[in-house]
């Protein structure tokens, strides 16, 4: 399975921009990049995926590097409800099963 | 509104029990359905894809016979840890893709939190 590189952690600060920054420099040309997230006690929740072009839905934006070799995930006001573990997940053709890596944790300061 | 819902959302049971944990799709069908493991501030592990009608495929290093999935209905798969010990104490969580297709969305459960004296 391709892997994916995030940083561990992040801050932001309340209504501001947040950018998450996915690495998948081995990513083949069919892999769907998605991106969930997980609050504390609860299970993952969708957030957004692409697989070439840039993404918008209410919840975020998906930034896709020309090369498709790393993303972001643009969080575009940060709330307190935003806290949580963002993963970067890419998903082969033909499959929907998910390999969660290890994510960043997102704190969201007042 | 919940589209996948997981029962019991925790259990404490036991050394030796077999606990079973429903996951069932609301409003939807689906013909596969994924089950996770989550241990203490670890990422999630892919354990096994639930087949409507079919054998479960597992994940390497996951002992089918100690981990009992049955996907009876196209709302419901059951994940039955048999013969449970302290180190299978975890977060057991599903999922479900809304749509047949790959690489669509996947709704997950709340989890379930299990706990094994």
């Amino acid at each position: 399975d391709a892997k994916t590189t995030q940083p561990n952690s992040m801050e932001s600060n309340e209504e501001e921009p947040v950018h998450l920054p996915c690495n998948h420099s081995t990513i083949s040309g069919t892999d769907y990049i998605h991106w969930y997230r997980q609050l504390p006690s609860q299970g993952p929740e969708y957030v957004i995926h692409g697989l070439t072009s840039n993404v918008n839905n209410r919840m975020a934006s998906l930034a896709i590097a020309e090369d498709r070799k790393s993303s972001t995930l643009i969080l575009h006001r940060a709330t307190l409800r935003d806290a949580a573990v963002y993963y970067c997940i890419l998903t082969q053709t033909g499959a929907n099963n998910l390999f969660f890596g290890t994510g960043t944790r997102l704190t969201v300061i007042p | 509104g919940a589209v996948v819902s997981q029962h019991p959302s925790w259990v404490i049971c036991k050394s030796g029990t077999s606990v079973k944990i429903e996951c069932r799709s609301l409003d939807f069908q689906a013909t596969t359905m994924f089950w996770y493991r989550q241990f203490p501030k670890q990422s999630l592990m892919l354990m096994a894809t639930s087949n409507e009608g079919s054998k479960a495929t597992y994940e390497q290093g996951v002992e089918k016979d100690k981990f009992l999935i049955n996907h009876a209905s196209l709302t419901l798969s059951t994940l039955t840890v048999t013969s449970a010990h302290p180190e299978d104490s975890s977060f057991y969580i599903c999922s479900a893709p809304t749509r047949i297709q790959s690489n669509q969305p996947q709704h997950f459960g709340d989890g379930t939190r299990l706990s094994i004296l």
